[in-house]
């Protein structure tokens, strides 16, 4: 089962930021927080992993809390092309024993 | 970044027949290969973790006669649909554990007639 609870849906304006919040209350020490997204009929794509610091690159940001039981992936200026299917997930960093699994996500919809 | 390709993209069969789908790690070595399926709506569900050079571990609940998985080499593996029902028809996504990370592919879409 998945390890993480997400809302089932959000609206965001064009060029607006995007927040999409994630609990992962039973998160264990070694476990570091992935999100991806998946863009209708494609594979999920990488978007940003982290284990207890904020995070950002080139796509989003990534907060997490202090007690790591919950994170908040924020996508600074979303567009159209940002409307998809959006994974919060909890593994173990670099263990390939360690499987991917998801959860419902959040369906992000970027409204012009 | 590292790449995962599946073959092919779509494939269109008729009831009865088996269908094979090839995933590919282009520009790194998979120790370990990930299938996964998706119905319409919902989300990715693992069916199997496929090792190179072992037999692959299926999930519960998945047929293991039903869906063949092959880990020949550090850069394929196949999963082939035997004796495909309409039922069956979906979007199977592969994924590849390299470089300390997993990458996935960008899917194909079965459709059993």
């Amino acid at each position: 089962d998945a390890k993480t609870t997400q809302p089932t849906s959000m609206d965001c304006a064009e060029g607006r930021a995007a927040n999409l919040p994630c609990n992962h209350s039973t998160i264990s020490g070694n476990e570091y927080v992935y999100w991806y997204r998946q863009i209708h009929s494609q594979g999920p794509q990488y978007i940003i992993h982290g284990l207890k610091n904020n995070e950002t690159n080139e796509m989003a940001s990534l907060i997490i809390t202090e007690d790591r039981k919950s994170s908040t992936l924020i996508l600074p200026h979303a567009t159209l092309r940002d409307t998809a299917v959006y994974y919060c997930i909890v593994r173990v960093a670099g263990a390939s024993y360690d499987k991917v699994i998801f959860g419902p996500g959040t369906s992000l919809s970027v409204i012009p | 970044g590292a790449v995962v390709s599946q073959h092919p993209s779509r494939v269109i069969c008729k009831s009865g027949t088996s269908v094979k789908i090839e995933c590919r790690s282009l520009d790194f070595q998979a120790t370990t290969m990930f299938w996964y399926r998706q119905f319409p709506k919902q989300s990715l569900m693992l069916m199997a973790t496929s090792n190179e050079g072992s037999k692959a571990t299926y999930e519960q609940g998945v047929e293991k006669d039903k869906f063949l998985i092959n880990h020949a080499s550090l850069t394929l593996s196949t999963l082939t649909v035997t004796s495909a029902h309409p039922e069956d028809s979906s979007f199977y996504i592969c994924s590849a554990f390299g470089l300390n990370e997993q990458f996935f592919g960008p899917g194909t879409r079965l459709t059993v007639l």
